[in-house]
């Protein structure tokens, strides 16, 4: 997991916006994607972005790639209740395999 | 169209005993790859198998090794559990791996408890 960083937690209030960051030490990804686990379930994809993208929209759900920074980002508008979770941001091993990070809980507040 | 099925959902075991999880992907893909999930760890690759075959392996002792089917269904198989073996296990499919577009489609984990 060391090279994809993400802080462990974070906490905001329904209605607010929350933004999920990730760094990676190897950035040859073609695709980097956002996965959401909900406890007892398994992960989910939310999105993906194509690494000559620099930013992707869908719905409530924004992804930033800064590619020199090897930066990713995810913001949530109107962050709801539904969206506590775990969040990951795994790259892709050369084709070969996911490499996760140790996954982001966002916790939503009333 | 069924997802991907994993099978027992949990697990309670003893050290030293081995155990054997099974996982079904979505009907055509032929990759399958396994993880393991500790709490606070994010997801360690294990192995994954495409057409039968293990064409990725991850840094885990030999204790731990898999197969796959001809069609396509998985099991993964543990010896001579260690109390740190205690964790969720994932299973991904998807149509040929990570490369390209390789979005891979998790089950919902066998959760195995080494006592």
């Amino acid at each position: 997991g060391e090279d994809v960083e993400q802080s462990l937690f974070l906490s905001v209030r329904e209605g607010d916006s929350s933004v999920i960051n990730c760094t990676y030490t190897d950035s040859s990804s073609t695709y980097l994607y956002w996965y959401k686990q909900e406890p007892g379930a398994g992960l989910q994809l939310l999105t993906y972005i194509f690494s000559n993208m620099d930013m992707k929209q869908d719905q409530r759900l924004t992804v930033l790639l800064n590619k020199k920074d090897k930066h990713l980002s995810l913001r949530i508008a109107d962050t709801q209740t539904g969206d506590s979770a775990i969040y990951s941001c795994p790259r892709d091993n050369y084709g070969q395999n996911f490499v996760f990070g140790p996954g982001t809980r966002l916790s939503v507040l009333p | 169209k069924a997802g991907v099925t994993q099978t027992p959902r949990y697990l309670i075991k003893t050290r030293g005993q081995q155990v054997t999880l099974s996982c079904s992907p979505i009907s055509g893909h032929r990759s399958v790859s396994w993880y393991q999930q500790t709490p606070g760890q994010g997801l360690q690759f294990l192995f994954e198998y495409f057409s039968e075959t293990q064409r990725n392996k991850g840094n885990f002792p030999g204790r731990f090794s898999g197969r796959q089917f001809s069609n396509s269904r998985s099991e993964m198989n543990v010896s001579t559990l260690e109390l740190g073996d205690s964790a969720l296990y994932l299973c991904a499919s998807s149509l040929a791996g990570t490369g390209r577009l390789g979005e891979q489609f998790f089950g919902p984990g066998t959760r195995l408890t080494v006592l």
